[in-house]
């Protein structure tokens, strides 16, 4: 049970190139979630996805696409990369409970990503 | 708009001691807090949590308070270890899906 991973662990890019981060989840859970962390900025929010197939924005989703196609997986994609992508980029998944606000979200390690 | 926010850029304690980790909240539609916790160059990891149906969660050294009137939770860490430094996160919750998450706040245990 590897729970969360990410792939890959380090990129750079130059500005204007694109790249696929891929996330994957063996916990059979239904909510996935991609976030940025930049420092004094905490965690925010890119792209979500509550099911296979859908996917919804966040509090900062410009400049990023999802997909998630199958239930384990949630890709984020940049498109044309820029210096102020920097960051380091977190995959989280969670499971679906009716009637309970319960949320707890199971991290990847993490992808450290530099825009030159 | 920053609806969670942890003012505490970092906390320095002294091993065995208690710390104190606060976190205050804007949104009164809020129902779930969890606090997290992080190592360098890993991903956080789920500490505690609380409903916003009580006022208290305790689990084993580690206690949350929640005070709905004030919009203000704290995290308790007592005694404190090395092991505990760390940067630690709160997040809030409305619903089942998306989690606010603070600016965090670095935790150093001297010993």
């Amino acid at each position: 049970n590897a729970g969360v991973t990410q792939t890959p662990k380090f990129r750079v890019l130059k500005t204007g190139q694109s790249m696929t981060l891929l996330c994957a989840q063996d916990m059979n859970h239904e909510y996935m979630y991609w976030y940025r962390q930049d420092p004094g900025m905490g965690l925010r929010l890119i792209h979500y996805s509550v099911g296979e197939g859908t996917t919804a924005k966040g509090e900062v989703p410009d400049g990023y696409n999802v997909s998630r196609l199958k239930k384990q997986n949630f890709l984020l994609g940049l498109e044309s990369a820029a210096p102020s992508q920097t960051s380091v980029y977190f995959c989280a998944s969670s499971t679906y409970r009716q009637f309970s606000s319960y949320n707890e979200q199971f991290f990847g390690p993490g992808t450290r990503l530099t825009v030159l | 708009d920053q609806q969670v926010k942890q003012n505490s850029p970092s906390l320095s304690v002294q091993e065995g001691r208690i710390s104190i980790l606060n976190c205050d909240y804007t949104n009164s539609m809020f129902d779930y807090f969890l606090w997290y916790k992080k190592y360098p160059a890993e991903g956080p990891t789920f500490l505690i949590s609380i409903s916003s149906i009580k006022d208290k969660n305790e689990d084993g050294r580690f206690t949350v308070f929640l005070n709905k009137s004030a919009k203000h939770l704290s995290l308790h860490i007592v005694p404190s270890q090395p092991g505990d430094s760390a940067v630690y996160f709160c997040a809030a919750s409305r619903g089942a899906q998306k989690l606010v998450f603070g600016q965090g706040t670095r935790l150093t245990i001297n010993p």
